[in-house]
């Protein structure tokens, strides 16, 4: 069964360093999405791709947050610098198109902490 | 907008005892809803979802969830737990209409005890 990867699982730094994520989504997947999960709350949308074009990033501070998926395939988050409040876990999505009624397809997870 | 609330952080239960999971949504207007179940160190993994029709949904792993709209809740039930259900819980709301990203709760941490 196709399945969302994420890497790395787990990831420490110290703040004001830069980090990164990748995520490759199920393929043939048009949709991507990068959730922000802060312990003891749900999942919060960062942002949203359609194929290789952002269609939703108003959550995402773009000061020191960025998001790309080049090819419209794999995507890479990055924090920079990160500070304390970012440790959470984020979380990689992905759905056959843009619809509400999509079931969208999680991977593990990449767990943040930032000493 | 949309809100999601889940009462219950913590729900333990007796194996093969029936639960209930509470979830409840805010919204102005139409919506699709949904429950994931997140194992540990996996990733969430869709339950069943509500679209439209018969507002008993059944999905995977002999959970059931009733859509009630007067009372603007989607509760999950199973009627016999496993020590295998051990897991949290989150129930998601998205608007009908537009491209209104999923909105989650809080997530239940369901505890099944042998």
């Amino acid at each position: 069964e196709a399945e969302v990867a994420q890497s790395p699982r787990y990831k420490i730094t110290e703040k004001s360093q830069a980090v990164a994520f990748w995520c490759d989504p199920i393929s043939g997947h048009a949709t991507l999405y990068w959730y922000r999960q802060i312990l003891g709350q749900g999942p919060e949308l960062l942002v949203q791709f359609q194929d290789e074009s952002v269609v939703d990033d108003s959550q995402l501070p773009k000061d020191r947050f960025s998001a790309e998926r080049l090819k419209g395939v794999d995507s890479t988050l990055k924090i920079q610098p990160a500070e304390l409040g970012d440790s959470a876990m984020y979380l990689c999505a992905s759905s056959p198109e843009r619809l509400n009624t999509d079931t969208q397809y999680f991977g593990p997870g990449t767990r943040l902490t930032v000493l | 907008a949309q809100s999601v609330t889940q009462l219950d952080s913590q729900v333990p239960v007796f194996e093969e005892a029936p639960v209930e999971l509470r979830c409840n949504y805010s919204s102005s207007v139409s919506v699709y809803l949904f429950w994931y179940v997140q194992y540990p160190n996996q990733g969430l993994q869709l339950l069943l979802k509500y679209l439209s029709g018969s507002t008993l949904v059944k999905g995977i792993n002999g959970f059931e969830a009733e859509f009630n709209k007067s009372q603007t809740s989607f509760h999950l039930r199973k009627p016999s737990v496993h020590i295998s259900d051990t897991a949290e819980y989150v129930c998601a709301v998205s608007a009908r209409s537009g491209n209104t990203p999923l909105v989650f709760g809080k997530g239940t941490r369901l505890s099944v005890i042998a």
